[in-house]
């Protein structure tokens, strides 16, 4: 059974372009989720989806940034404008089971804002 | 504050010997308590996994929580170079969203 997948592994991009991060959770996973670990820090909640409605997205640090799981399949995260401070690496995850439920990581987006 | 602190380290221990990895967090209505292992260029998956207080064994590792101190531990026996990662504890909030610690890196030399 395939894992979460992440794409791209790595972007590299200038201030003030966009970007956009994708991921397809494990096959049937209804919840998703988006973290980030940006240098030195924690890795920290963004979003979560289940299915395709955003049950919390009280991580998300600002209107620059727009998550989306259309059809309740794969999500994107959309960063536009980016900023140096965005900087990070992107982990999405999914679970079957919201709660208790084991949390399966990607192995991430690394994202370089120059 | 930080609602989940621990010392990044790096942690270094020759191979074989016992390693302790520590966390501490400041709300005590947390219950789920969870220990991520992460190599390079990976993502964190799940090591082990405790409710409330106690202890719980798993081959080498234990992971231990003392509710009553706020204090989160996994020990690892036995350490062996394939165990060198990044270690996170995480809690879980009453919304399932995981918070985590920043990490420890573990480095166990042959």
């Amino acid at each position: 059974e395939a894992g979460v997948t992440q794409f791209p592994s790595h972007s590299v991009i200038e201030k003030g372009q966009t970007v956009t991060l994708r991921c397809d959770p494990i096959s049937g996973h209804d919840n998703l989720y988006w973290y980030r670990r940006v240098m030195g820090k924690e890795i920290k909640f963004l979003l979560h989806f289940v299915k395709e409605s955003k049950q919390d997205e009280s991580g998300m640090p600002n209107n620059r940034f727009l998550a989306e799981r259309t059809g309740g399949t794969y999500s994107t995260l959309k960063v536009q404008p980016a900023e140096l401070e965005d900087s990070g690496v992107y982990f999405c995850a999914s679970s079957q089971v919201k709660g208790t439920g084991e949390l399966f990581f990607g192995e991430g987006s690394r994202l370089t804002v120059l | 504050q930080k609602e989940v602190e621990q010392d990044p380290g790096p942690l270094s221990v020759p191979e074989g010997a016992i390693v302790s990895l520590n966390c501490t967090y400041s709300n005590s209505a947390f219950q789920y308590f969870m220990w991520y292992r992460q190599y390079s260029r990976k993502g964190p998956e799940l090591l082990m996994y405790t409710y409330s207080s106690g202890n719980k064994e798993d081959g080498r590792f234990t992971a231990q929580v003392d509710k009553s101190s706020k204090y989160i531990s996994l020990f690892i026996r036995d350490s062996q170079p394939s165990d060198s990662a990044t270690y996170l504890c995480a809690t879980r909030s009453y919304t399932g969203k995981l918070i985590f610690g920043q990490g420890t890196t573990l480095q166990v030399k042959p």
